[in-house]
């Protein structure tokens, strides 16, 4: 069975950096690409960033572009997302989704996701 | 970077009744190699991480009801609950997986 556990989540200060992780299990690892995807306090879905199954490759959403980091550990089967300059934009849960192939973009979208974890922007 | 725009934003159905939701992207998300549109629908309940409805527009994913369907092709999708239950009250959202930047609509609430 597929398990994604993300962690890392809290109250951090405006311009603050934070560290999230997620704890993968169930299937090899190395094969799949990853992805972050967040859901601000009521409101819909946004796509953050992916990497490839090697970490070869990497995806950003431009409003995260040279902020956010995405990075991954295949001998714990961890995925991070390295978080700087964060503002109240960035506020919202943060899910760890499997992609469906080792590289991005899937031919088959996000099958599994985590429960998320939260992060508050705020002073 | 590929735009979906969702109609309607909420939607109130009788139970038993049908239910359309409706998804237009900016660019097609045919894909041409295999002829799939990568286009989902997600369902998600309140507490809850999304949960895959259909994908390639319409192939059901293992154990939805097959209430829900999905049609549509290139830019233009629609998603269909043939006869409304109680536990189809949900936010749904469409997403493209063609290209990064991944993009999803703004969703539709769905009440009875």
């Amino acid at each position: 069975e597929v398990q994604l556990v993300e962690s890392g989540g809290g109250l951090v200060q405006p311009g603050g950096s934070l560290r999230l992780s997620c704890a993968a299990s169930g299937f090899i690892f190395s094969n799949y690409a990853m992805s972050w995807v967040r859901q601000a306090p009521g409101k819909g879905l946004e796509w953050v960033s992916g990497i490839s199954g090697s970490g070869g490759s990497t995806h950003y959403a431009d409003v995260v572009k040279g902020r956010f980091t995405i990075s991954r550990d295949n001998s714990k089967n961890t995925v991070n997302l390295q978080m700087n300059s964060l503002g109240g934009e960035d506020t919202a849960k943060y899910f760890c989704v499997k992609e469906e192939d080792i590289l991005l973009p899937a031919a088959v979208p996000f099958h599994h996701w985590g429960q998320g974890t939260l992060i508050t922007v705020s002073s | 970077d590929i735009v979906l725009t969702q109609s309607p934003d909420s939607l109130a159905v009788s139970l038993g009744e049908r239910a359309t939701i409706n998804c237009k992207s900016s660019q097609s998300v045919l894909y041409g190699p295999n002829n799939k549109n990568y286009l989902a629908w997600y369902q998600q309940k309140p507490g809850q991480p999304p949960k895959l409805l259909l994908y390639w527009s319409s192939t059901r994913e293992s154990g939805v009801p097959d209430r829900f369907s999905g049609s549509g092709s290139g830019a233009d999708f629609t998603l269909t609950i043939s006869s409304l239950q109680a536990e189809d009250v949900a936010v749904y959202y469409c997403h493209q997986n063609y290209a990064t930047p991944y993009s999803f609509g703004q969703g539709t609430k769905l009440e009875i």
